[in-house]
């Protein structure tokens, strides 16, 4: 099945700067790609979503890029503030209607003033 | 803002008792979700619930079992605790299956004693 592997673990970065994560899955069939927030004492929220005909989406100091030949999905924050700090996820699913999302490991982030 | 509802925040209780956490959804979605996350935040999807079909992640114990009045609710039992139960549940709803947004509740958080 598809396995989904999240890195790093913990990143802290200073207000200003940019903060990569990045995911790997394994099924090649993989057709929907999503990150997730999730603010300390809270649920997941939604940050963005791609299908697998995307390679990059761009919305309010977010990038994510897709790249299907060496099955990796980052997420870029570009200019951090501490508001950012939480932990993240990717989320992947496939075309076959799959009923689950199969999560990444998560990636604390901790954006310092 | 917050569209699904968990309760109890926080549960606390001793092995062998029996558990029930709440969860309503008033975004009119037709899929409901448990995942639980341990205390390394890592997510395991446990059941999914759609239009009364239920489907269960093989690896989830038998004393876990969902129980659904109405597709705005999915409750989880916990027939008699183990403290390898202790986590943050977390309940999510979606429109349908697989590419769909999922919306979090705020999660419970057990704690067996």
């Amino acid at each position: 099945g598809e396995q989904v592997e999240q890195r790093p673990p913990h990143l802290s970065v200073r207000e200003g700067d940019s903060a990569i994560i990045i995911c790997t899955y394994t099924d090649s069939a993989t057709a929907y790609f999503s990150w997730y927030k999730q603010e300390a004492g809270a649920g997941l929220q939604l940050l963005m979503s791609v299908l697998s005909n995307v390679d990059r989406k761009e919305e309010q100091g977010l990038t994510v890029l897709l790249n299907k030949k060496d099955k990796r999905l980052s997420l870029n924050l570009t200019a951090a503030h501490p508001g950012d700090s939480a932990v993240y996820f990717c989320a992947v699913s496939e075309s076959s209607g799959s009923w689950q999302l199969i999560f990444g490991s998560g990636t604390q982030l901790t954006v310092m003033p | 803002e917050t569209a699904v509802f968990q309760t109890p925040n926080y549960h606390v209780t001793q092995v062998g008792n029996e558990v029930s956490f709440n969860c309503k959804q008033t975004l009119g979605h037709d899929t409901m979700y448990w995942y639980k996350q341990d205390s390394k935040k890592l997510l395991k999807i446990m059941f999914s619930y759609n239009n009364k079909q239920l489907i269960v992640n093989e690896t989830v114990p038998r004393r876990f079992s969902p129980q659904s009045s109405d597709k705005a609710h999915l409750n989880l039992r916990i027939k008699s605790v183990e403290p390898e139960d202790s986590a943050v549940y977390l309940c999510a709803s979606s429109s349908g299956l697989g590419k769909n947004t999922l919306y979090f509740g705020a999660g419970t958080r057990l704690s067996v004693l």
